[in-house]
């Protein structure tokens, strides 16, 4: 069974760093693409970033590109959310998602952890 | 910037049919753009229904299904009860690893 677990989240000021993990278990970690999604208080879910199953590739929403950072340890089976220079506006739910494979199309993420809270206040 | 259209809001009888759509501002979508839909209930992660415009999930139930309808991408609900009463979700693959969702749709059952 696909288990995912983020970890991380907390009150931060603006301009203030923060990293994300996400701890994944019940499936090959390296073999399929990880993602990052979020959804401010009462409102949609936006993706933020994505990573190849080998870590080579990253991708990122214009929203955090420049500011946050994908990386994955395949020996630790985690991926991890560098978040820099913080915004009010990056205040929300951080959900850590498995791809259905190692290929960006398809779909960003099929199985969902419980989600991080991330406030980042003024 | 492309936006990802869907309704704001639809209502459905128990045990009637409603299709819910994700458009784009500009241009068609077609199964290139990978669609994919997400059920929210309040509180909760999201729940993949389908992949990739009809590749359905693990134990999302026959009356749930996904298609490509006209120019859109569509998510069609038959036989609708109450616990669909959810917020709806689709994603678009924009190409170069780069996904945008739509605003939601939040579905009534009534």
């Amino acid at each position: 069974e696909v288990q995912l677990l983020e970890s991380g989240g907390g009150l931060v000021e603006t301009g203030g760093s923060l990293r994300l993990s996400c701890a994944a278990s019940g499936f090959i970690f390296n073999s399929y693409v990880m993602s990052w999604v979020r959804q401010a208080p009462g409102k949609g879910l936006e993706w933020v970033s994505s990573i190849g199953g080998s870590g080579a590739n990253t991708y990122y929403a214009d929203s955090v590109k420049g500011r946050f950072t994908i990386s994955r340890d395949n020996s630790r089976n985690t991926v991890y959310l560098q978040m820099s220079s913080l915004r009010v506006e990056d205040t929300a739910l951080y959900y850590c998602g498995k791809a259905p494979f190692d290929a960006t199309g398809y779909a960003p993420g099929v199985s969902w952890g419980p989600g991080t809270v991330v406030t980042v206040s003024s | 910037q492309t936006v990802v259209t869907q309704e704001p809001s639809l209502s459905v009888s128990p045990g009637g049919t409603v299709t819910l759509t994700c458009g784009l501002s500009s241009g068609s979508v077609s199964t290139t753009y990978y669609p994919t839909w997400y059920q929210q209930t309040p509180g909760q992660a999201p729940r993949t229904l389908f992949y990739s415009t009809n590749t359905r999930s693990s134990g999302v139930p026959d009356r749930f299904s996904g298609s490509i309808l006209g120019s859109k991408a569509a998510l069609t609900i038959a036989g609708a009860q109450a616990d669909d009463e959810s917020d709806y979700y689709c994603v678009l693959y924009m190409g170069s690893g780069i996904w945008v969702f739509g605003g939601g749709t939040k579905l009534t059952v009534l």
